[in-house]
Formats: C-alpha cells, structure tokens, sequence
C-alpha cells in the first residue's frame, strides 16, 4: 500500500492566497520530500524535511513535519498561477521512494 | 543539457507489439529508476538499479524487462503490450541510494496501447 497520502486531492485558490497541501504517512522515516508536476512534465524536487527537523523553509515554501502524527504539511504563500501543479509527498522505504496520490492546486489569477 | 532524458516521450502501439524506452542521465548519478504513473496521476515503482545493478524489482509483469547497459543509461523493454499497460513511464536518477535524497526525472514518456 502506499506510505504517504496527501489532502486534499483537490484545491483551488485565488492568486495571492495561501495554499496547504498535508500528508500522512504510516511507518517510520529518515526524511520526507515534496515534489511538484506541472501538467505533462516530469516530477521536480522541492524540498527534503530529515526526521529531526521540524521545519524547513525555501522561498515561498514551508514544510512541517511532526512524525509522532506520522504528518507532514506543505505551505506555498502568496501563490502565483505559475504555482498551478499537482505536489506530491515522498517517503523512503528499502531503498525507493514512495510516492502519495499528490494534491492537484489551481491557482486562479 | 538535459539531466536525465527520455525517449521516446510519445509512443502509440497496437496491443500485443513490443516496444522499448531509453533513458539517460548526464548527472553522474548511481543510482536509476523506472516509474510508473497511471491515469489517476499515481507513481509506482517498478525497478531500481545502482551501478547497474538491479536493487528493485516491484511486482511487474516479465513481460517488462529493464537493461542498464552502464550507469549512465537505463532501458525499458516491453514485451506483449496490454492495454492496461497505458501510462505514463518517468526515468529518475539519484546520486545514491533513495533514502539518501532528492530524485531527478525526466519528462515521461506516454504509451498508448490501442
């Protein structure tokens, strides 16, 4: 089964809002990262949060993680129709990353 | 320079053909990787190879066979194309192992099978 689950699967925003995409995960990890796919492109990697952190930031970004909820949240502020992807949670287990459902975010100018 | 690409990025076949993909990487990386990603957008793995050694090989049908001729390169034959066998494929290399950091992929290859 998968590892990571995000919510919600959908979200539409107003350009300049801010935008939170969660993620659940179930077993224990050494880091989790976020990646976004623009429609018909290949995955890029965001930003990677260590077991040990429990928050990181990058430009507009914010990443939480709190791994006694198995949880991690993903905040872009003051978003931008460029922003419009599908973001995706990843975890690593034996080896390979496992990938959640993703959030599909449109942002609307 | 394209860090990991992928050909072809279009590929529409008849059921029961068989067809291939190439990938390469320019990075330097160990470690390549075939993804998997359905009509609902969900990315599976399917195999995994380090120094072109196989590390990963997901529940697949041996109708898919990957070939890593050097670290560099990772290809994906497939044989007796089924429908369901529609999808996007993604290559993605990483520098090491994956619980170690970030992947890099290409920009998919979409197969129809009709």
């Amino acid at each position: 089964s998968q590892q990571g689950e995000e919510d919600p699967q959908a979200l539409s925003i107003q350009e300049g809002e801010n935008a939170t995409m969660n993620c659940s995960y179930k077993t224990s990890i050494n880091n989790l990262q976020w990646y976004r796919q623009n429609s018909g492109r290949g995955l890029v990697h965001l930003i990677l949060i260590r077991s040990n952190e429990r928050e990181k930031h990058s430009g507009r970004l914010r990443v939480t993680l709190d791994t006694s909820k198995k949880s991690s949240s993903l905040l872009i502020t003051a978003s931008r129709a460029a922003d419009t992807a599908s973001y995706f949670c990843a975890t690593e287990g034996g080896n390979k990353l496992v990938f959640g459902a993703g959030t599909i975010l449109r942002v609307k100018s | 320079d394209t860090a990991v690409s992928q050909t072809p990025k279009y590929l529409v076949t008849q059921m029961g053909n068989d067809k291939s993909i190439k990938c390469e990487q320019n990075l330097g990386h160990d470690t390549m990787y075939w993804y998997k990603q359905d009509s609902k957008k969900f990315l599976k793995i399917m195999f995994s190879y380090n120094n072109k050694e196989l590390i990963i090989n997901e529940t697949v049908p041996n109708r898919f066979s990957p070939k890593s001729p050097d670290k560099a390169h990772l290809n994906l034959h497939i044989n007796s194309l089924e429908l369901g066998d529609s999808a996007v494929y993604f290559c993605a290399s990483s520098p090491g192992l994956a619980n170690t950091g970030e992947l890099f992929f290409g920009e998919g290859s979409r197969l129809t099978v009709l």
